[in-house]
């Protein structure tokens, strides 16, 4: 199946700094990516979908100014997350559709605001 | 609007017994229906899909679904469990294909044990 990587794996930051996620197709391009967010035990949250070369759509609840997405390429999306505090502590999984309509999934961030 | 129901947040079987997860869903049209494996700190891996043809569908690791429209389900079968089966399995929805917005159940924790 195609791969999706996800840069970097784990990060801790501080409260009230910026992290930026990396969603890469790595052998597909992509015009549709999706953020999703995993709380511990839990199941998938559409946070957004992303769009090469347009705004993103964002879920109902989904605060689009904390949580920007750019997809500048048809290869790689990324989540940044603004002035981060330790309640978006949380896993950050990111999906690409390919050209047959299927979704595949990056391996996750771990994302932890101390 | 869409749904599905996972019954079972957690489920342990022997090894080389059957593996039974069950899924419901809810949905307005004829849905498109999925199921995930997530290994710890890891991304989803899609098993096995159902696209509105035959209604028994057969994935990778031996796994198998069978669509009952008549029951709105979606069980999970593995006619003998391994221990490398042990993992989070997730069922998803979705209404357009599976490349648009899947909506996903809570999860089953599998269990196998010797």
């Amino acid at each position: 199946g195609a791969v999706v990587s996800q840069h970097p794996s784990r990060v801790i930051c501080k409260s009230g700094t910026s992290v930026k996620i990396e969603c890469r197709s790595l052998d597909f391009q992509a015009t549709t990516m999706f953020w999703y967010r995993q709380f511990p035990k839990q199941s998938l949250m559409l946070m957004a979908t992303s769009n090469e070369g347009s705004k993103a759509t964002y879920e109902q609840g989904v605060e689009k100014d904390k949580f920007l997405i750019n997809h500048a390429s048809l290869t790689l999306s990324t989540l940044t997350v603004t002035s981060a505090h330790p309640e978006d502590s949380s896993f950050y999984i990111c999906s690409a559709r390919d050209p047959t309509d299927t979704q595949y999934f990056g391996p996750g961030t771990r994302l932890t605001v101390l | 609007a869409q749904s599905v129901t996972q019954l079972g947040s957690h489920v342990s079987v022997s090894e080389g017994a059957l593996v039974l997860l069950r899924c419901n869903y809810s949905s307005s049209v004829p849905p498109y229906l999925f199921w995930y494996v997530q290994y710890p700190n890891q991304g989803l891996q899609l098993l096995l899909k159902y696209t509105s043809a035959a209604t028994l569908v057969k994935g990778i690791n031996g796994f198998e679904a069978e669509f009952k429209k008549s029951e709105t389900s979606f069980h999970l079968t593995k006619p003998s469990a391994h221990m490398s089966d042990a993992a989070e399995y997730f069922c998803a929805v979705s209404l357009t294909g599976g490349g648009n917005k899947l909506t996903f159940g809570t999860g089953t924790q599998l269990k196998v044990e010797l």
